[in-house]
């Protein structure tokens, strides 16, 4: 069975920092993987998404992941924090058809 | 137009109660979903149909009936409600049912059971 495991359930950045968010998955083959992010009130919205071809994948709002398949890795980055960004992300895989996994989710918080 | 629209947005009822949560997309689907969302922000699914048919059907009491009179629609009635069944739940649809179809997802219902 796959899992999707996001490494803090919080995490803090300053306004202007690096976001780093982790995600590890474990799946006996290559799974197509996403990220979503979640405003208030509101649904999750996909921000990118990796299936085949280029590890590098850039997303909406400047974010971009990285698959690093040695590692069972797809970890989110941003090079420059807004407060817009403040938000809940979810890590999500799917290898088995219909069935997307979540991982536990990830709250970033922005100071200013 | 929003593309994956649930009524009501928010849901308070007693227990023992019967409820019923409506979802519509417009995005011309083939596929949709129920989504659990807990306290805990955790997702899980529930249902996933493909054109009409179930598909998926995890863990979840028979209290939870989901009927999907077309593509386009899917709904969630809940029988005998619980306290436990307090929680946001969120419709999706993708495009096909299948391994790289991203989600489209509703704004969700907050569902109280006092």
């Amino acid at each position: 069975a796959q899992s999707v495991t996001q490494l803090g359930s919080h995490v803090s950045v300053s306004e202007g920092a690096l976001v780093l968010l982790r995600c590890n998955y474990s799946s006996s083959v290559p799974p197509y993987l996403f990220w979503y992010v979640q405003y208030p009130n509101q649904g999750l919205q996909l921000l990118l998404k990796y299936t085949t071809g280029a590890t590098l994948v850039k997303g909406i709002n400047g974010f971009e992941a990285e698959f690093k398949k040695s590692e069972t890795s797809f970890h989110l980055t941003k090079p420059s924090a807004h407060m817009s960004d403040a938000a809940e992300y979810f890590c999500a895989s799917n290898n088995a058809g219909n069935m997307l996994t979540f991982g536990g989710g990830t709250r970033l918080m922005v100071k200013p | 137009d929003t593309a994956v629209s649930q009524t009501p947005k928010y849901l308070v009822t007693q227990m023992g109660n019967d409820k019923s949560i409506k979802c519509e997309q417009n995005l011309g689907h083939d596929t949709m979903y129920w989504y659990k969302q807990d306290s805990k922000k955790f997702l899980k699914i529930m249902f996933s149909y493909n054109n009409k048919e179930l598909i998926i059907n995890e863990t979840v009491p028979n209290r939870f009936s989901p009927k999907s009179p077309d593509k386009a629609h899917l709904n969630l009635h809940i029988n005998s409600l619980e306290l436990g069944d307090s929680a946001v739940y969120f419709c999706a649809s993708s495009a096909v049912g299948g391994y790289n179809s991203p989600l489209h997802f509703g704004n969700g219902t907050r569902l109280t059971v006092t």
